[in-house]
């Protein structure tokens, strides 16, 4: 089972900020937090990983709690196109034979006109 | 923009039969990955490979299953007998080194008729 917890469903109104938070209470001290995107079953569609430090991107900006539970994943100005389900996945940085990524339901994100 | 590229993009066979998904991973990536996803439901982890052998799998990739990456460029899921239940989206995804987000091919619609 994912190892995290995500609102089912999320509006934001076209060019203003969508924040999407990301429970991971159990998380390791190993495990990085990813983000990935998935628009209408189009390929999945990576944006953003870090592991303790907020990172930031051309996409998006990730901000990773002090004690790692939790994280949000930010769109500084979300577009229609931006509307898509978001996946917050936890996975060992260092992967040996655990590679997989394991995926929840995520976050449909809708941005409204 | 490198991509993952996956055809045929739709596939209809009929039960009993063999497919043979192909995936065109990016050229200088060396993990390879097939998740799929069956309509309305997670994306699910089938296999990675690398260094020419599959490093971890998952229940799903039983005997019917084997992937191969025959000339360098090529990497294929193969189904020996398809079955109505294997009907789903099938993603290829590649990534440069351990830890890297994939990047994912827009999928093969599989049908099983």
């Amino acid at each position: 089972d994912a190892k995290t917890t995500q609102p089912p469903s999320m509006d934001c109104a076209e060019g203003r900020a969508a924040n999407l938070p990301c429970n991971h209470s159990t998380i390791s001290g190993n495990e990085y937090v990813y983000w990935y995107r998935q628009i209408h079953s189009q390929g999945p569609q990576y944006i953003i990983h870090g592991l303790k430090n907020n990172e930031t991107n051309e996409m998006a900006s990730l901000i990773i709690t002090e004690d790692r539970k939790s994280s949000t994943l930010i769109l500084p100005h979300a577009t229609l196109r931006d509307t898509a389900v978001y996946y917050c996945i936890v996975r060992p940085s260092s992967a040996g034979n655990n590679r997989k990524l394991i995926w929840g339901l995520g976050t449909s994100l809708a941005v409204n006109p | 923009e490198p991509e993952v590229t996956q055809t045929p993009s739709h596939q209809v066979t009929q039960m009993g039969q063999e497919v043979i998904l192909r995936c065109v991973p990016i050229s200088n990536h060396l993990y390879f990955y097939w998740y799929r996803q069956i309509l309305g439901q997670k994306v699910e982890f089938l296999v990675s490979f690398y260094n020419n052998e599959i490093s971890e799998k998952s229940e799903i990739f039983d005997d019917q299953f084997s992937v191969e990456r025959p000339d360098g460029s090529n990497f294929t899921l193969k189904i020996r007998s398809t079955k109505l239940e294997d009907s789903a989206m099938y993603f290829c995804a590649s990534s440069p080194e351990d830890g890297y987000g994939y990047t994912f091919g827009s999928g093969t619609r599989l049908t099983v008729v």
